[in-house]
């Protein structure tokens, strides 16, 4: 199966620091998503992002968060200030187009606020 | 707005035994729906993708079903094994656009064990 690669697995960061998530898509997939999983509770999209913009965003993706492919390869979510409510797991996801076909996901980043 | 359940939230049951998971969902415009398997603290495994137009998918002991117009579908395990122990989650991806239909809109999940 093809593979997403997601780093760090865990972070651990002060509350009101900047975090960046990193995310190494699938060759050829060129659709990308982030989703979060708060402990305990449902599995829920962020954001989409294609041809070097924002498709779409959930009413979560404020504008503490923001996405980027810096060097045209990675795809990176940075959260700009955290709060303890942002600990949670997070997903890169990738598809080869944006509706018919499998969505594959990373193994997650868990990030702990403190 | 698309909301998935997931029945049941628990399962426990003997190796071997056939089961059945089951998902619905509130709005029947959908693309499809995936099925998936989470480990604990671990990412998402695809399973499964049906599209609207299907019935059925099958790999290997899994088989999935879709019924678009009733909102359900059920993942079949045959001759379940200790290995399949996971939480099972499905997700639609809805058939419009805009207020976060781009992305997968998942289910709570079904967690089950597999006794040896």
């Amino acid at each position: 199966e093809p593979e997403v690669t997601q780093t760090p697995s865990h972070q651990v960061t002060q509350m009101g620091q900047e975090v960046i998530l990193r995310c190494v898509p699938i060759s050829n997939h060129l659709y990308f998503y982030w989703y979060r999983q708060i402990l305990g509770q449902k599995v829920e999209f962020l954001v989409s992002f294609y041809n070097n913009e924002i498709s779409e965003k959930s009413e979560i993706f404020d504008d503490q968060f923001s996405v980027e492919r810096p060097d045209g390869s990675n795809f990176t979510l940075k959260i700009r200030s955290t709060k303890l409510e942002d600990s949670a797991m997070y997903f890169c996801a990738n598809r080869v187009d944006r509706v018919s076909t499998e969505a594959f996901f990373g193994q997650g980043t868990r990030l702990t606020v403190v | 707005k698309q909301e998935v359940t997931q029945i049941p939230a628990a399962l426990s049951v003997p190796e071997g035994e056939n089961l059945v998971l089951n998902c619905s969902f509130t709005d029947s415009a959908i693309y499809n729906l995936q099925w998936f398997r989470q480990d604990p603290g671990k990412g998402l495994t695809s399973l499964l993708l049906i599209q609207s137009s299907q019935r059925e998918q099958t790999s290997g002991r899994l088989n999935a079903s879709l019924d678009k117009s009733s909102g359900r579908s059920t993942l079949y395990i045959a001759a379940s094994q200790p290995g399949d122990s996971a939480t099972y989650l499905c997700a639609v991806r809805p058939g419009y656009s805009g207020g976060g239909a781009d992305g997968l809109t998942f289910g709570k999940g079904t967690h089950l064990i597999i006794q040896p």
